[in-house]
């Protein structure tokens, strides 16, 4: 299975910082990469899809790039409403989906 | 809108099964794929399998097979997902999520997630 490497696990910010996760992979995935956010006692919600498209919906301080084995998530200005765990997943490998560890973004 | 609603919380002992359904509304069921991710408490996210609304296919994560059955009811709109001969580590939260890719598979990434499922295995 392609092992997703996300970093750093937990994050301490302030509002209006800019936050970058990191996500490498363990092999090339080209783009086929998806961002989620999920708060305690809730289900993901998906931010970003293909590493850089922005899903529906989803506010434009949110933003993802990279290919191949290298990808980040970029929030732009911290919100109140954005601290909560950030995961990766590829969908490169038929068959076998798998997460990042997650990221933990925390209030400084 | 689309929603999937998922059965409430179980508690079973080692060694027995529980079956999960998600009940999906708000699009065409047949036109989507069903994933189920599972997360230990205080951990990430374990894709758990796939099934195409459409005709049933299915694919299990490796760990899983031979433990793990996915199955749709086209009638009601509802996935299903039995995991067989419970360990206290098959203690997670399942959410069922829809599968952006289409009916065909492989799967992609998931735009819409049930509110979960908490199953406790204990003696």
């Amino acid at each position: 299975d392609i092992q997703m490497t996300q970093s750093p696990s937990t994050l301490s910010a302030s509002v209006g910082d800019r936050v970058t996760i990191t996500c490498r992979a363990s092999q090339s995935i080209s783009s086929w990469l998806a961002w989620y956010q999920q708060k305690p006692g809730k289900a993901p919600k998906l931010l970003i899809y293909k590493a850089s498209s922005l899903e529906s919906g989803v506010p434009s301080r949110f933003s993802g790039s990279g290919s191949g084995t290298e990808f980040t998530l970029t929030i732009s200005s911290l919100q109140p409403d954005d601290f909560a765990t950030y995961y990766c997943q590829q969908y490169n490998s038929y068959w076998a989906l798998t997460f990042g560890g997650g990221t933990k973004v925390e209030i400084k | 809108q689309v929603q999937l609603v998922q059965s409430g919380a179980e508690v079973k002992k080692p060694g027995a099964s529980v079956k999960v359904s998600c009940k999906a509304s708000g699009y065409t069921f047949t036109s989507y794929g069903i994933s189920w991710v599972r997360q230990a408490p205080g951990q990430g996210l374990e894709w758990m399998g796939w099934i195409s609304a459409y005709n049933g296919n299915t694919n299990y994560a490796q760990k899983l097979q031979g433990r793990v059955t996915m199955t749709t009811d086209t009638s009601t709109s509802t996935a299903y997902m039995e995991l067989r001969s419970l360990r206290s580590d098959d203690t997670a939260v399942y959410y069922c999520a829809r599968d952006y890719g289409g009916n065909s598979g492989p799967p992609d990434y998931f735009d819409y997630w049930g509110q979960g499922t908490l199953v406790t295995v204990s003696s």
